[in-house]
Order: C-alpha cells, then sequence, then structure tokens
C-alpha cells in the first residue's frame, strides 16, 4: 500500500481479555517494528522483524506480549490477558531493506483497558 | 538501556521566532534522525543524518549530527502555528539491529 495501515484505530477493552492488533506495511519493505508510545511519552520499542523472523524482541514488556509476521507483510501484535498499565498507543513501521533508517509509521491504534 | 535526554521538554513560542533544541546520549551513534508527531498521527521524518559533523537543511528546518556522535540538534527558523506538534529525536547505534532509540520528545507550540 501507499503507506503503513494499522487496525483497528482505537480499541477499548475490559482488563484481563486478549487484544490483537494489525500492522500492514509499505509493499516490498522487509523491516517492520512495532513500538508503544504512553501518554506524553517518547516511543518505547518494543520488537523488529526483518522478513518473517524476529532478530530483536527484547523490548516485549512480558510474556503476555508476543508478535508474527506472515508472508514478509502484515505483522499481528497480541496482548494477552490485559492490564490497565497496557493502556498506549501503538505504531508500528516499516523500512526498506537497503538500511534506510528513516522509518515510516503508520497512525497507531491506541489502546484502553478499563 | 540506552537513553537519548532531549531537552527542552515544552516550548512556548511566539510566531516568526527561532527554535532549537537538541539531543545528547552517553553512546555514540551511527545515525540521528528528527522526527515531528501531530495529535492522533504516527511520527513524520523530518531529517535524517549520516555523517558526524554533517548538517543538514530541510526547508526552514536544520540539523547537525554532533562530532563526538552523540548528540544533534534541530533548529526551526521562523515559526509558523503548523510547527507546532512534539519532535522527537532517534538515534541508530552501531550494534543495533535497525532499531532506534527515540528521546522523551520536545512539544512546541507556537502562538501566532
Amino acid at each position: 500500500g501507499a503507506g503503513v495501515s494499522q487496525s483497528p484505530s482505537n480499541k477499548v477493552t475490559e482488563k484481563g481479555k486478549d487484544v490483537e492488533l494489525r500492522c500492514d506495511p509499505i509493499s516490498g519493505h522487509t523491516a517492520l517494528y512495532w513500538y508503544r508510545q504512553s501518554l506524553g511519552q517518547g516511543l518505547e520499542f518494543l520488537i523488529y522483524f526483518q522478513g518473517n523472523s524476529a532478530p530483536d524482541k527484547s523490548g516485549l514488556p512480558s510474556d503476555r506480549f508476543s508478535a508474527e509476521r506472515t508472508g514478509g507483510s502484515v505483522s499481528t501484535l497480541t496482548i494477552q490477558r490485559t492490564q490497565q498499565e497496557d493502556s498506549a498507543v501503538y505504531l508500528c513501521a516499516s523500512s526498506s531493506v537497503t538500511g534506510d533508517y528513516g522509518y515510516t509509521f503508520g497512525s497507531g491504534t491506541r489502546l484502553t483497558v478499563v | 538501556g540506552q537513553q537519548l535526554n532531549q531537552s527542552p521538554q515544552s516550548m512556548f513560542i511566539q510566531e516568526g521566532e527561532d527554535v532549537s533544541m537538541n539531543c545528547t546520549s552517553s553512546s555514540i551513534f551511527n545515525t540521528w534522525l528528527w522526527y515531528k508527531q501531530d495529535p492522533g498521527e504516527g511520527p513524520v521524518l523530518l531529517i535524517a543524518l549520516y555523517k558526524a559533523g554533517e548538517l543538514t537543511s530541510n526547508g526552514r528546518l536544520t540539523a547537525q549530527f554532533g562530532i563526538t556522535r552523540k548528540d544533534s540538534f534541530l533548529n526551526i527558523s521562523a515559526s509558523i502555528p503548523s510547527d507546532v506538534g512534539i519532535y522527537f529525536c532517534a538515534g541508530h547505534l552501531p550494534s543495533n539491529t535497525g532499531k532506534l532509540i527515540f528521546g522523551q520528545g520536545t512539544t512546541l507550540q507556537v502562538k501566532p
């Protein structure tokens, strides 16, 4: 696609429920990143994909968080048994394989756990 | 973990004034990037810097990659109301797999 697409744009869920966040990167971009932005904070790295593999998942906060990428394209970030502290904007970004570190970000998914 | 210290945290200026913000780190970075985030949107890349000492302009924006590779600044000249937003610095460490480290952001407000 023309840009990075994320869905849903907003998600309200009850504490303890599981949620899935989707990211559709720019066509042809092999690198995909997930970041989390809490209210008034900077961007916190979660996980990085190169193709379908995740060489760096060091930022996942706990084992309740997982992510996968299939077909070298769409990625899903799953949060199990959501907690209130998981409330944040989850941003996805993609970049080309040529080492361009200028990511293109999606508009994010605003997750609210009540 | 690695951190970028970005300052100031916020600025409230008059339209037409120049703005300066900077980032410092205790680690050496291979690249420095500056992003702007508007409400409800993801950050958008403004300027990318790839070499120590590099000075790059993009319209009214000028950014520099510090000689020590541990700092960068962004200047905005003759600010206008649409400059309002949150500005983030970001850097790529030599040992990283593509991950960017982000500063905490500078919130800019411009009074017409």
